[in-house]
């Protein structure tokens, strides 16, 4: 079964260190989106991107964030500059919006701990 | 306001019990609803998809009420590892954000 893969599983970074995670969305999927949800709190949105361009971003996801899809298959989140309050679990997702398929899948995440 | 909104419980019930979940969304553009579940530390799992007309999965039942803008989940004979949270998600099908509610915690006792 297709799946979104996630590397690495746990980074643990110095405060004001800049950090890439990754993602390889589902081959076919053309959306992708980061998610976060800091321990015991609920999933926030980070962002969505399409055809290369981001479509949607929150408050969250300010100029210390970036995106991008550097080749065919990975999706990267950067963040520059990280705060101890950006440790949380960071989700990646794809979905198709084809047809009935609806529905986003999720990477099993990386826990980022910033110390 | 919230987008998603949900009881976040928790809801403790024994081992057999019926229990049933609620959802509110505000935006009337949403399109597709789902549940998922959410276990400790670990990434948001498609439960299943949400339908005016009603869906059934084994002891879970779905149902989703565009009128009242209202989504339910109803868990029949809980078992031990139904134990998780439960979010429901609306998605407007523009590419754009899936919206989450903030869970509903569900633990089941022996």
């Amino acid at each position: 079964e297709p799946e979104v893969t996630q590397t690495p599983s746990h980074q643990v970074t110095q405060m004001g260190q800049e950090v890439i995670l990754r993602c390889v969305p589902i081959s076919n999927h053309l959306y992708f989106y980061w998610y976060r949800q800091i321990l015991g709190q609920k999933v926030e949105f980070l962002v969505s991107f399409y055809n290369n361009e981001i479509s949607e971003k929150s408050e969250i996801f300010d100029d210390q964030f970036s995106v991008e899809r550097p080749d065919g298959s990975n999706f990267t989140l950067k963040i520059r500059s990280t705060k101890l309050e950006d440790s949380a679990m960071y989700f990646c997702a794809s979905s198709d919006l084809s047809g009935g398929n609806t529905e986003a899948f999720f990477g099993q995440g990386t826990r980022l701990t910033v110390v | 306001r919230k987008e998603v909104e949900q009881d976040p419980g928790p809801f403790n019930v024994p081992e057999g019990a019926t229990v049933a979940f609620n959802c509110t969304y505000s935006n009337s553009a949403s399109q597709s609803f789902f549940w998922y579940r959410q276990d400790c530390r670990k990434e948001p799992k498609l439960l299943m998809s949400v339908y005016s007309s009603g869906n059934e999965d084994g002891r879970f039942t779905a149902q989703l009420n565009r009128a009242s803008q209202y989504i339910s989940l109803l868990i029949r004979d809980s078992k031990l590892s139904d134990s998780a949270t439960y979010l429901c998600v609306a998605n407007p099908n523009t590419g754009n954000q899936f919206y989450f509610g903030t869970g509903t915690s569900l633990t089941v006792i022996p």
